[in-house]
């Protein structure tokens, strides 16, 4: 079973462009969240979607969104990046948002702005 | 809100010495408790969890008790191996917003020979 895969793997943008990261889940899984993992902050939670529609979320500002699709794929968009948006983004998937269900993680997607 | 609370890494251990990782929590309800292990270059795996106090999760020699006295989850293995080199994260979370995990800050951990 082929596990949750993010591209691009490794990105380098500029200051003020904006940027979209792609998440595959785990075939069958329905939920899927985005975390923002940096040295100084850690692992923050982003947001979380579920069949389509976004569950929870994060905080973060309006510049960071996203959206799921009828497959259950996933992309995040960041929009006038800035360079504190450095960071590896992972993607993690579930089947459902009972806790006895265990998520799945990505290998993450490393941004780098400048 | 809530948050949680680990020893600063890194820790470096000889192969077949006892490890401890210290994690604390705080939280506004009952929430669940679980161990993350990120190897160099992956995502985070789930090594293990416990849903309610008093409960003990284990997974691959890796052992932790919720302790809901002292709002606590340290991990635990009677005997490291160089494998076990890996960032460990303690993470609290609750039905219903399963996914919206609160994290800490990550303990490296490294074993050598």
């Amino acid at each position: 079973k082929a596990g949750v895969t993010q591209t691009p793997r490794y990105l380098i943008k500029t200051r003020g462009q904006q940027v979209t990261l792609s998440c595959s889940p785990i075939s069958g899984h329905r939920s899927v969240s985005w975390y923002q993992q940096t040295p100084g902050q850690g692992l923050q939670f982003l947001f979380e979607y579920f069949s389509e529609t976004q569950r929870n979320k994060g905080n973060f500002p309006g510049r960071f969104s996203g959206r799921q699709f009828s497959n259950s794929r996933s992309e995040m968009n960041v929009s006038t990046l800035e360079l504190g948006d450095s960071a590896l983004y992972l993607c993690a998937s579930s089947v459902g948002q009972e806790i006895s269900y265990e998520q799945y993680f990505g290998p993450g997607t490393r941004l780098t702005v400048t | 809100g809530d948050s949680v609370t680990q020893m600063e890494g890194p820790v470096t251990l000889s192969e077949e010495a006892f490890l401890t990782i210290n994690c604390t929590y705080t939280a506004t309800g009952y929430p669940s408790l679980f161990w993350y292990v990120q190897y160099p270059g992956e995502g985070l795996q789930l090594l293990l969890k416990a849903t309610k106090a008093d409960d003990k999760g284990s997974n691959k020699g890796f052992e932790a008790t919720y302790r809901k006295e002292t709002t606590s989850f340290h991990l635990e293995k009677g005997s490291v191996q160089v494998s076990d080199s890996a960032v460990y994260f303690c993470a609290l979370g609750y039905t219903g917003t399963a996914s919206k995990l609160t994290f800490g800050t990550g303990t490296r951990l490294q074993v050598t020979l």
